[in-house]
């Protein structure tokens, strides 16, 4: 069965510091990985996504993830911080085995503050 | 491409009813997905469609919920009757293939 875990449920970081949101997942067969951001009162946008190649992937709003094959992991990651990026922030795994079923983490809230 | 539609926005009703949330995909797409949000739950899955045809209802927490695709353009989701543990926001996605989701902005459910 898949699975995703976000083990934490804030993060807080200062305007201008780097920031990294977690992300673990299981999948049998190849995952496809994502994540989305949500801002109050609307639905999940698109962030980035891997599904095969470079492990570090670049999105948009100077977001990167990297994929870690071992670990298991897909980590949302950005250099600098800005005070608009304050959100919630959601994994989700599909898999190229089965019917591309996406299942997302519980989400994590990230707080930049200025 | 106007996205994905849902109607209506917000929903108010008394326990007991019925509630129909509809959902338009983007044109094109051949996967759609219903989820429900909420705080203690996170963003569940709750069914979703290829081509119209249900794959997974597995999400679905009770038989008080049905949803249906009667063609690529549209789908419903249906509780009857409502309780007040149904309120939620729930959201629709459609794709193609392995591309990333579009959502909808959602529907806020309140069952008092």
């Amino acid at each position: 069965a898949q699975s995703v875990a976000q083990p934490e449920d804030q993060v807080n970081v200062a305007e201008g510091n780097p920031l990294t949101v977690k992300c673990t997942y299981s999948v049998s067969g190849n995952p496809y990985l994502f994540w989305y951001v949500q801002y109050p009162n609307r639905g999940l946008q698109f962030l980035l996504k891997y599904i095969t190649g470079d492990n570090l992937v670049k999105g948009s709003y100077g977001f990167e993830a990297e994929f870690n094959k071992s670990q298991t992991s897909f980590h949302l990651k950005k250099p600098s911080a800005l005070v608009s990026d304050s959100a919630l922030y959601f994994c989700a795994v599909s898999s190229s085995s089965g019917t591309y079923k996406y299942i997302f983490g519980t989400g994590t809230r990230l707080k930049v503050l200025a | 491409d106007a996205g994905v539609i849902q109607s209506p926005r917000h929903e108010v009703t008394e326990m007991g009813q019925e509630v129909t949330l509809r959902c338009k995909p983007i044109s094109g797409h051949d996967y759609l997905f219903w989820y429900r949000q909420t705080m203690m739950r996170g963003l569940e899955l709750l069914i979703y469609f290829n081509n119209n045809v249900p794959i997974d209802d597995s999400g679905m927490p009770e038989d008080r919920f049905s949803a249906k695709m009667p063609n690529a353009s549209f789908s419903t989701l249906k509780i009857q009757p409502s309780e007040p543990r149904d309120s939620a926001v729930y959201f629709c996605a459609s794709t193609y293939g392995v591309s990333p989701l579009h959502f909808g902005n959602g529907t806020r459910l309140t069952v008092t």
